[in-house]
């Protein structure tokens, strides 16, 4: 089952600009991840924050938790033509769910 | 990061023929492992969940006798696809993680056609 779901859907930007990804969910989590998918390919675990966390970076991604709202949102600042990807908010209990999904595309 | 290896990359497989698809953890013991199904532009669907040694735990809607999962040792889990039909055409991918560890490992997803 679905456990999050992402929006956008599709995101389309220029190089050099910031894209910002949200991600709501629905029961009560241990920590919430973020992955990156390339098209056709596997997933690549980005960063996890805890349910006790309100925020995170990494490089040039930032990561917000709101555990009241049941939400959370990946930045990736001065975004390349390499971030374009599908990324994915996981919520993790017992087993892992993934979102909808956030299609990116960065135009060079 | 940890390296799963997921093989075979790509299989294509006649009607009502199994296949196999097999997911090894290449450098941590893989203590749990769990199988996703994508279609195209979709999110990933947890199949069912493994634990090395245990019968593997099935997502609400999915068929344990279709889908058979063996997670015999710690590094190597398998997915059979029995009587396989065209709308089991699909891209899975596999993931494990070890102990209580929260962060899951991919492996590169197979991509199955069944025509």
């Amino acid at each position: 089952s679905q456990q999050g779901e992402e929006d956008p859907q599709a995101l389309s930007i220029q190089e050099g600009e910031n894209a910002t990804m949200n991600c709501s969910y629905k029961t009560s989590i241990n920590n919430l991840q973020w992955y990156r998918q390339n098209s056709g390919r596997g997933l690549v675990h980005l960063i996890l924050i805890r349910s006790n966390e309100r925020e995170k970076h990494s490089g040039r991604l930032r990561v917000t938790l709101d555990t009241s709202k049941k939400s959370s949102s990946l930045l990736i600042t001065a975004s390349r033509a390499a971030d374009t990807a599908s990324y994915f908010c996981a919520t993790t209990g017992n087993q892992f769910y993934f979102g909808t999904g956030t299609s990116l595309t960065v135009i060079p | 990061g940890a390296v799963v290896s997921q093989h075979p990359s790509w299989v294509i497989c006649k009607s009502g023929t199994s296949v196999k698809i097999e997911c090894r953890s290449l450098d941590f013991q893989a203590t749990t492992m769990f199988w996703y199904r994508q279609f195209p532009k979709q999110s990933l669907m947890l199949m069912a969940t493994s634990n090395e040694g245990s019968k593997a735990t099935y997502e609400q809607g999915v068929e344990k006798d279709k889908f058979l999962i063996n997670h015999a040792s710690l590094t190597l889990s398998t997915l059979t696809v029995t009587s396989a039909h065209p709308e089991d055409s699909s891209f899975y991918i596999c993931s494990g993680k070890q102990g209580k560890s929260n962060t899951i490992y991919f492996g590169e997803g197979s991509w199955l056609t069944v025509v």
